[in-house]
């Protein structure tokens, strides 16, 4: 799987939006963008994933360039319940290599 | 539909000891992986079972480990002889995997692992 870049951290206040990126720059054409949080002492959640189109579901949005060598992850309104390890992933969706490699991620700290 | 559940969430042991984790993952995942997870890194991948294959094993995975997915449903994680280095969160994680298309991989709540 092609490695990624992420910041160690950043902060956003309560309420705003915070814009999480990620390099990816030797991404293959058939690896998939996912990103997943943990919040401390949990087992990671998944938050959503693309290929190449912009998603958003009713936690965050993901923005993927063109040319999909970044990504930024972004929280609309985020809440101190957001404050977590944020890691962006590439990942394969066929065959037996599709497992999760996980980085160091990013850490994300809300203040009120 | 229940999330992927890991027991026990909590155990110490002493030096010596094996202790053996359970995950049930969520129904009709047919893929079930074991990560493990020491403090301020990202979860390592040790091994996944398709069904009841176990399809990878990650050099992590020392002898002193073993993984079963009998019934290719719930799994059993082994340690036999703990060292003080294992102690870690162990996490456990399942997909749906249908004619190799990979779908999104959910994970456990994590069981703590305390070596003393």
């Amino acid at each position: 799987d092609a490695k990624t870049t992420q910041p160690p951290s950043m902060d956003c206040a309560e309420g705003r939006a915070a814009n999480l990126p990620c390099n990816h720059s030797t991404i293959s054409g058939n690896e998939y963008v996912y990103w997943y949080r943990q919040i401390h002492s949990q087992g990671p959640q998944y938050i959503i994933h693309g290929l190449k189109n912009n998603e958003t579901n009713e936690m965050a949005s993901l923005i993927i360039t063109e040319d999909r060598k970044s990504s930024t992850l972004i929280l609309p309104h985020a809440t101190l319940r957001d404050t977590a390890v944020y890691y962006c992933i590439v990942r394969v969706r066929t065959g037996a290599n599709s497992k999760l490699t996980f980085g160091k991620g990013i850490t994300l700290s809300v203040r009120p | 539909d229940t999330g992927v559940s890991q027991n026990p969430r909590h155990k110490i042991t002493k030096r010596g000891q094996n202790v053996t984790f359970r995950c049930d993952p969520i129904s009709e995942h047919n893929r079930l992986y074991w990560y493990r997870q020491t403090l301020g890194q990202g979860p390592e991948f040790l091994t996944y079972f398709q069904n009841e294959a176990q399809l990878e094993k990650s050099r992590l995975l020392s002898d002193r480990f073993s993984a079963e997915r009998p019934k290719g449903s719930f799994s059993t994680l082994e340690i036999q002889r703990t060292e003080q280095g294992d102690s870690a969160m162990y996490l456990c994680a399942s997909s749906f995997n249908f004619d190799g298309s990979g779908n999104t991989i959910y994970f456990g709540e994590g069981s703590w692992l305390t070596v003393v």
